[in-house]
């Protein structure tokens, strides 16, 4: 069975700091590593995911096998950053890709 | 094109009333998905369904019961709901991970 933990519930920046949110997985298999992101009032929606290796709205994750993280990174954050931010994984190498979630971690961006 | 539209949004229960969520999409996806969602603990599987017809249990099935009667729609049955049952309901659909959700249900069991 796949597990994702991310450790911090919250986490308070202020506006122009760097920002890792930490995701952490344990799955046996192949996995593929989402981040997922609910503002305030709005849909959950996909930020990005590890094989697309883009960079959405100036935030990056790398997928490290090594560690087993896939932690979330933005240089600069902005206040419209505020959100709560939800890693999930989903199985590559079964055919049940149902996602797992992580318990999520909210993200102030103070001005 | 409303995507994923969930009904109701809010509903208030007394314990062992029972009721249904449903989801209805137009995107023509085959997989199906409701989670629920409870502070610090995140979103957890309660059923998925991978095509019209069929229905597997997540990781969080008990108390609860699924029917995919055709592509469109796919809906959540309380039987008799508990306050444990108390939480934000998700409809989602996709597949390989990239989800499309619905606006979520608030539900409340007194």
């Amino acid at each position: 069975a796949q597990r994702v933990t991310q450790p911090e519930k919250l986490l308070s920046v202020f506006k122009g700091a760097p920002v890792e949110l930490k995701c952490n997985y344990s799955y046996s298999g192949s996995p593929e590593l989402f981040w997922y992101v609910q503002y305030s009032r709005q849909r959950l929606q996909l930020l990005l995911r590890h094989i697309s290796r883009e960079s959405i709205k100036g935030f990056t994750a790398d997928l490290n096998k090594g560690e087993t993280s896939f932690h979330l990174k933005k240089p600069f954050a902005q206040e419209e950053d505020s959100a709560m931010y939800y890693c999930a994984l989903s199985p590559m190498d079964t055919g049940r890709r149902a996602l797992t979630f992580g318990s999520g971690t909210r993200l102030q961006v103070q001005p | 094109n409303a995507g994923v539209t969930q009904t109701p949004k809010f509903q208030v229960l007394k314990t062992g009333q029972s009721m249904t969520l449903q989801c209805a999409q137009d995107m023509n996806h085959n997989s199906m998905y409701w989670y629920r969602q409870d502070p610090g603990m995140g979103l957890r599987l309660i059923y998925y369904s991978a095509s019209e017809g069929t229905t597997d249990k997540g990781e969080v099935p008990n108390g609860y019961n699924v029917s995919r009667l055709n592509k469109r729609e796919f809906s959540l049955r309380l039987e008799s709901a508990a306050p444990s049952q108390t939480s934000v309901y998700f409809c989602a659909l996709g597949r390989t991970g990239v989800l499309t959700f619905g606006a979520g249900s608030r539900l409340t069991v007194l």
